[in-house]
């Protein structure tokens, strides 16, 4: 089983762009990186999956190191609401729901 | 489009009562998930289903019972509460793990 590991906190300022790093050194070849989103009082949200180099939709990128011993999260612009704890996890898409694991997350705090 | 529906939001249960939360998705999503997250922790499955029929236990299985008579709809069941059962309960589905998980709005359960 691949575990993750990431910051426990981060504080960033209104504007900026944040990159969240989560480190997975047992990945397995058939293993894709999912991140989630989580308010307080909420279910997570998906945000972005991949499997290499890098992925983009209109949330969030993903940068995803060719060893993919690793994986980066990035937010562009980040904004007050964007406060919310970051989930990443490491898993066969085709294999069991045990294999995905949500660790502590990552707290991102937004500031003005 | 409802997506993942969980009821009840709130319920205190007395210890050795026994419950039902319900939920239900109108995604067609064969994949269907329960887990727990206890304050300021990640989340931990407790159950989860591939199918209507099949089910089998996550990381946390100890106290509940599920079914999955339907696509729709996964209940899980709590037994002989106690005050360890004290948690936030999330539901989700998925159509594949490939796709992310769509969770639910959550349950607050307190056990006194």
């Amino acid at each position: 089983l691949a575990k993750t590991t990431q910051p426990i906190s981060m504080d960033s300022y209104e504007g900026q762009e944040v990159n969240i790093t989560c480190s997975h050194n047992n990945i397995a070849t058939n293993d894709y990186i999912t991140w989630y989103q989580q308010f307080p009082s909420q279910g997570p949200r998906f945000i972005i999956q991949g499997y290499k180099t890098k992925v983009t939709n209109e949330v969030a990128s993903l940068f995803i190191p060719a060893d993919r011993k690793s994986s980066t999260l990035s937010l562009p612009r980040v904004s007050l609401s964007d406060t919310a704890v970051y989930y990443c996890l490491v898993g066969d898409p085709w294999g069991s729901a045990r294999q995905l694991t949500f660790g502590s997350g990552t707290q991102l705090t937004v500031l003005p | 489009n409802a997506g993942v529906t969980q009821t009840p939001k709130f319920r205190i249960l007395k210890i050795g009562q026994s419950m039902t939360l319900q939920c239900t998705q109108d995604m067609n999503h064969n994949y269907m998930y329960w887990y727990r997250q206890d304050p300021g922790m990640g989340l931990k499955l407790i159950y989860y289903s591939v199918g209507a029929g099949i089910t089998d236990k996550g990381e946390v299985p100890n106290g509940y019972n599920v079914s999955r008579s339907t696509t729709e709809d996964f209940p899980l069941r709590l037994e002989l509460a106690a005050p360890s059962q004290t948690s936030v309960y999330f539901c989700a589905s998925s159509s594949g793990t490939v796709y992310g998980y769509t969770f639910g709005s959550g349950t607050r359960l307190t056990v006194v």
